[in-house]
């Protein structure tokens, strides 16, 4: 089944101890990207990649790292959590340059 | 960036034709019109994008204008489950970032 993956689905943490949201897609897709939802504020990009080894800053980039090594894994860095990154974060990839997105189920991160 | 203006919210019953406008005033040349539909706690749903004209699909009808200034999504017939957050991105992810806006809440009632 074609499909975009997240782990973990929900993960509570306290401030300052890093972690790693792994993303992954089965099809083959070239783009991926990282957003966080907030209530009142919708959906804001983070960073994306057009391809292995090329990413770029979305709208929220402060305090997130993110790797492509390979074309299906975009893993979510937060190397020292605050409170304020609490959110549910969805990953999402793209078959082509055309903004026709396919996201994962979300994580939902709280940071204590 | 092109930014995006949709309605808040918008009500309709069960049966009925509901059509969702979306203004992009500048949007560029390369960019793509998408929809999609975002229930609670799960991912956006892709449910259809266009670039001009109109385009259809099992689910719904796209119309844009030729200025392309903005986009209509239309939902024939819709159901109690189609209760949800409608989303109108306009971009392209082969060159640049991409903003969603505040989205349209539809709520559908028997």
């Amino acid at each position: 089944e074609a499909q975009v993956t997240q782990n973990p689905r929900y993960l509570i943490t306290v401030t300052g101890k890093k972690l790693t949201v792994t993303c992954s897609q089965n099809m083959n897709h070239e783009y991926m990207s990282w957003y966080r939802q907030d209530p009142g504020l919708g959906l804001r990009q983070i960073y994306y990649s057009m391809n292995v080894e090329v990413t770029d800053k979305g709208d929220v980039p402060e305090g997130y790292k993110v790797s492509r090594k390979e074309k299906r894994n975009f893993p979510l860095i937060l190397e020292s959590p605050s409170p304020n990154q609490t959110s549910l974060y969805f990953c999402a990839s793209s078959p082509r340059g055309t903004g026709e997105q396919y996201f994962g189920p979300g994580t939902r991160l709280t940071v204590t | 960036l092109a930014k995006t203006t949709q309605p808040i919210s918008m009500d309709s019953y069960e049966g009925q034709e509901v059509n969702i406008t979306c203004s992009h005033n500048n949007i560029a040349t390369n960019d793509y019109i998408t929809w999609y539909q975002q229930f609670p706690s799960q991912g956006p749903r892709f449910i259809i994008q266009g670039y001009k004209t109109k385009v259809t699909n099992e689910v719904a009808s796209l119309f844009i204008p030729a200025d392309r200034k903005s986009s209509t999504l239309s939902l024939p017939r819709v159901s109690l489950s189609d209760t949800a957050v409608y989303y109108c991105l306009v971009g392209d992810t082969g060159r640049r970032a991409l903003t969603f806006g505040s989205g349209t809440r539809l709520q559908v009632q028997p």
